[in-house]
């Protein structure tokens, strides 16, 4: 039961697309819908930016998005904002009720 | 309006046990498909999911730390109660408790209490 896997590091100029991953396994990215991405800036809380792999809650702006192919979980930032240099954190449910967080990304707007 | 809280010692000892109540209002953890969960991220590190209880009572403990943990709710007072044994210094991590849906994702958190241990 290890922790998903991310890129350490993303970055991008702003109004360009950055596109963080997590890639996981059959018995959790891939065998479940139940993947959300949160976004954290430096001492501050965690905030739910995705559910349900691709679901955005009310108040996250529409350049978020969410996907899934196999085993592997994505998030796209579109038009990146200065606002949006944070760390990522992708989660998931898995088998056996193991839930596990993924190992951050920092986005870094250039 | 949903908002929960985090609270307990700043310090403890190695050996110690620490406990941590996370107060709550906005809902009641006896609704149908609610959990409240406990988080926590050492300085400079990831996010590690602890353990969650929901509504019907049940828990779920993170494999590699489940001897050492305890949760527990009084759905009258709002309040999850977190017991970890045995700290020791690499147990020095920002605590959170947040509320979890049947969607498994994480939407309101607390402000996150920062524990340290160490003799």
């Amino acid at each position: 039961q290890s922790a998903l896997t991310q890129p350490p590091s993303a970055s991008g100029s702003p109004g360009q697309s950055v596109t963080i991953s997590c890639t996981g396994t059959s018995s959790d990215v891939g065998g479940y819908k139940y993947v959300s991405w949160y976004q954290q800036h430096p001492d501050k809380a965690p905030k739910l930016m995705i559910y349900e792999v691709s679901k955005r809650p009310s108040g996250v702006p529409a350049r978020f998005s969410g996907s899934k192919s196999g085993n592997t979980a994505s998030l796209t930032i579109s038009g990146l904002q200065a606002e949006d240099e944070a760390d990522y954190y992708c989660y998931s449910y898995g088998d056996s009720s193991f839930y596990v967080f993924g190992t951050g990304t920092k986005v870094t707007v250039l | 309006q949903v908002t929960l809280r985090e609270s307990g010692p700043a310090l403890v000892k190695p050996t110690e046990t620490l406990t941590l109540t996370c107060t709550f209002s906005g809902f009641s953890l006896s609704t149908t498909g609610l959990f409240v969960s406990w988080i926590r991220q050492p300085p400079g590190k990831a996010l590690e999911w602890l353990t969650f209880i929901d509504w019907s009572n049940g828990k779920y403990y993170s494999a590699s730390l489940k001897t050492r943990l305890t949760i527990s709710k009084d759905t009258s007072r709002n309040q999850v109660v977190l017991t970890m044994t045995e700290m020791d210094p690499v147990d020095t991590a920002t605590y959170y408790c947040a509320r979890m849906t049947g969607y498994y994702s994480f939407d309101y958190w607390g402000q996150g209490i920062l524990v340290t241990v160490s003799s």
